[in-house]
């Protein structure tokens, strides 16, 4: 199994407060991807990250934002939650950006805006 | 329009028998499909994928099938097996920019013994 973590795994918070999920790696892999699960929506990706410092959209990136200051780690920080943001976090990685390279998911973080 | 569609949310195969799983996609440009599979409170796994160039991928139990005339793949699962239960997502990357994967809905599969 690819070496990634998230944490937390599990957390409940109020609308408007910040939030910050981390997801953390030992593969040395250079992408890694922020996605949420909703019922009825599949998988969407919030950001993705293509090295240290350098990220990018995607297509449900408001209300998010993310840093990448070391190549392990990514953040995703909710600046204000909403409940519209509660949801299933799964961050991914992947060795390179061709499609031949599978992306590795971590076990999610599971997020609940009251 | 670049989307990726499953339109069975669910499926129940009896044990031993073979699992079809299928997948649309609108956007003839797409070059690449993969198929992941996922557990409950886990992360989704890759599976098995496939390139344009081909009409047919085999692993093991699985297999893929791409139709692209039809803009369709399906996902063989030959013999079932009660550990084939879970969601099976197809993905593509997008045709602008393959860094991002168009994901389908997802389906879930039940394999009763």
């Amino acid at each position: 199994d690819a070496g990634i973590t998230q944490s937390p795994r599990h957390k409940v918070t109020e609308t408007g407060t910040p939030v910050t999920l981390r997801c953390h790696q030992t593969e040395n892999h250079r992408y890694m991807y922020w996605y949420r699960q909703d019922p009825g929506h599949g998988l969407r990706l919030i950001h993705y990250s293509y090295g240290v410092k350098d990220t990018d959209k995607g297509e449900v990136s408001d209300g998010y934002s993310v840093s990448r200051s070391k190549t392990e780690d990514f953040l995703l920080t909710l600046e204000s939650a909403t409940s519209s943001q509660t949801s299933v976090y799964f961050c991914a990685i992947s060795g390179d950006w061709r499609p031949s390279d599978t992306q590795y998911f971590g076990p999610g973080t599971r997020l609940t805006v009251l | 329009d670049q989307q990726v569609k499953q339109n069975s949310p669910s499926l129940s195969v009896q044990e031993g028998r073979i699992s079809i799983l299928n997948c649309d996609y609108t956007n003839s440009m797409f070059d690449y499909f993969l198929w992941y599979k996922k557990y409950p409170a886990e992360g989704p796994t890759f599976l098995i994928s496939i390139s344009s160039i081909k009409d047919k991928n085999e692993d093991g139990r699985f297999t893929v099938f791409l139709n692209k005339s039809a803009k369709h793949l399906s996902l063989h699962i030959v013999p079932s097996q009660p550990g084939d239960s879970a969601v099976y997502f197809c993905a593509a990357p997008n045709a602008g920019n393959n860094r991002k994967l168009i994901w389908g809905l997802g389906t879930s599969l039940a394999v009763n013994p």
